[in-house]
């Protein structure tokens, strides 16, 4: 098994705040990366799928870089807002399916 | 609408009872997973199917079983040998072969009384 790791746990930061966090993962037989958010009552949706090393991601104000030699991604939200509150979750694709980290829970307050 | 629907959203089941938990996707994907989330965790792999006919084993396979009879219907039953069935269940579909982006459901709680 695979072991991916997150951090921070969870996160609590003020509206208009930029944030990031790192996901850790076993550099040896790299296929994929993947990072999902999961708002609550609601289905776990992609962000980005990254498979190149020194691959750079965005979309809006969220953005992603890999680093495959060492075995990292960090995600990054720019000024960060009350709908950015979710669970965000690191998973690496191992070539038949995702092994998931335990998350990282943001939460944005006015 | 293209998505993946899962049913029920909740679940009951008294201990030594199996039950079946229902996924179907119309995105025409080839490969459907079932994880497992529990507090604290990370969502966890039961079975896959990569195609029709042909399923695998997670890692957390022990007290599950499923079957794969039609690309768009992947169902899931707990069985009574399931030690500790009470949790959260997430299907996903996919494109079959990495590193595709897998599409989740709504997802099913099961609490076992």
């Amino acid at each position: 098994i695979l072991n991916v790791e997150q951090s921070p746990q969870s996160l609590h930061v003020q509206e208009g705040d930029s944030t990031n966090f790192t996901c850790s993962f076993p550099s040896s037989n790299f296929y994929a990366l993947h990072w999902y958010r999961w708002e609550t009552a609601k289905s776990p949706e992609a962000l980005f799928v990254m498979t190149l090393n020194g691959d750079e991601k965005k979309k809006g104000r969220i953005s992603a870089t890999l680093n495959t030699k060492e075995g990292y991604s960090y995600l990054y939200i720019k000024g960060s807002q009350p709908e950015d509150s979710a669970t965000y979750l690191c998973a690496q694709n191992s070539g038949y399916a995702l092994n998931f980290g335990k998350g990282t829970s943001l939460l944005v307050t006015p | 609408d293209g998505g993946i629907t899962q049913s029920p959203k909740y679940l009951f089941r008294k201990e030594g009872q199996n039950v079946t938990l229902s996924c179907e996707q119309n995105l025409n994907h080839d490969a459907m997973y079932w994880y497992r989330q529990d507090p604290g965790q990370g969502l966890r792999l039961i079975y896959y199917s990569q195609i029709v006919n042909d399923f695998q084993k997670g890692d957390i396979a022990e007290g599950y079983s499923v079957s794969r009879e039609k690309k768009e219907s992947f169902p899931l039953t707990v069985t009574s040998a399931q030690k500790n069935p009470t949790a959260f269940y997430l299907c996903a579909s996919s494109q079959r072969g990495a590193p595709g982006e897998q599409f989740f459901g709504p997802g099913t709680r099961l609490t076992v009384l």
